[in-house]
């Protein structure tokens, strides 16, 4: 079964409101998590590292306002897209590591109209 | 910073045939991982190989093994008798062995595989 869960894996919303996505682990503590973003056809872009209980890192480029992590319990990391607008519909992936290994979220599918 | 390209776009291989994807990657660190990651259309990824740098000997698994050339700072990924499967989008992924390094992968741009039966 997933290690790593995502939620929603499809989100449509109107252009001006705001998203939340949910990375679960499950059956592990992650003190960190990473959250991704992938245009279509392209690479997987890091765009934060989520800290439990502190502040997340964002990558250069990445608007901290605009996509807001927080990081409450050891188990859950969420993003929030604010004031969404369609550049910002993308494919959304998490990760979190145990033992050593790495293991990544579904994905959720993000579309702004 | 550390970089990883992945030079081919998009490569073809005929069913049962074999098939070799590049990476290169820059880095200043001596101790570091690197992976080649699968992902399918359903877009979840899927740890294919993994290469630890202090390891001379090239990673094998079934049909998927590497070639990973440290000086050169290489490290290709051979599929031998491909299956209509494989095809999917084929990252390579660099992760600093540092302590302060908790997961964080550094991905390619990725190489389409076209299988063909």
């Amino acid at each position: 079964g997933a290690v790593v869960s995502q939620h929603p894996s499809w989100v449509i919303c109107k252009s001006g409101t705001s998203v939340k996505i949910e990375c679960r682990s499950l059956d592990f503590q992650a003190t960190t998590m990473f959250w991704y973003r992938q245009f279509p056809k392209q690479s997987l872009m890091l765009m934060a590292t989520s800290n439990e209980g502190s502040k997340a890192t964002y990558e250069q480029g990445v608007e901290k306002d605009k996509f807001l992590i927080n990081h409450a319990s050891l188990t859950l990391s969420t993003l929030t897209v604010t004031s969404a607008h369609p550049e910002d519909s993308s494919f959304y992936i998490c990760s979190a590591s145990m033992m050593n290994t790495i293991y990544f979220g579904e994905g959720s599918w993000l579309t702004v109209v | 910073a550390q970089t990883v390209t992945q030079s081919q776009p998009e490569m073809s291989v005929q069913e049962a045939e074999t098939v070799t994807l590049s990476c290169t990657y820059d880095t200043s660190e001596s101790d570091y991982y690197l992976f080649w990651y699968k992902q399918p259309p359903s877009r979840q990824m899927i740890l294919v190989i993994r290469q630890e740098a202090y390891k001379q000997q090239n990673a094998t698994e079934n049909r998927f093994s590497v070639n990973f050339q440290k000086a050169a700072k290489s490290f290709s990924l051979k599929i031998s008798d491909s299956q209509l499967g494989d095809a999917a989008m084929y990252f390579c992924a660099y992760r600093s062995a540092g302590s302060g390094n908790t997961g964080k992968l550094i991905f390619g741009q990725g190489t389409t595989l076209q299988v063909k039966p």
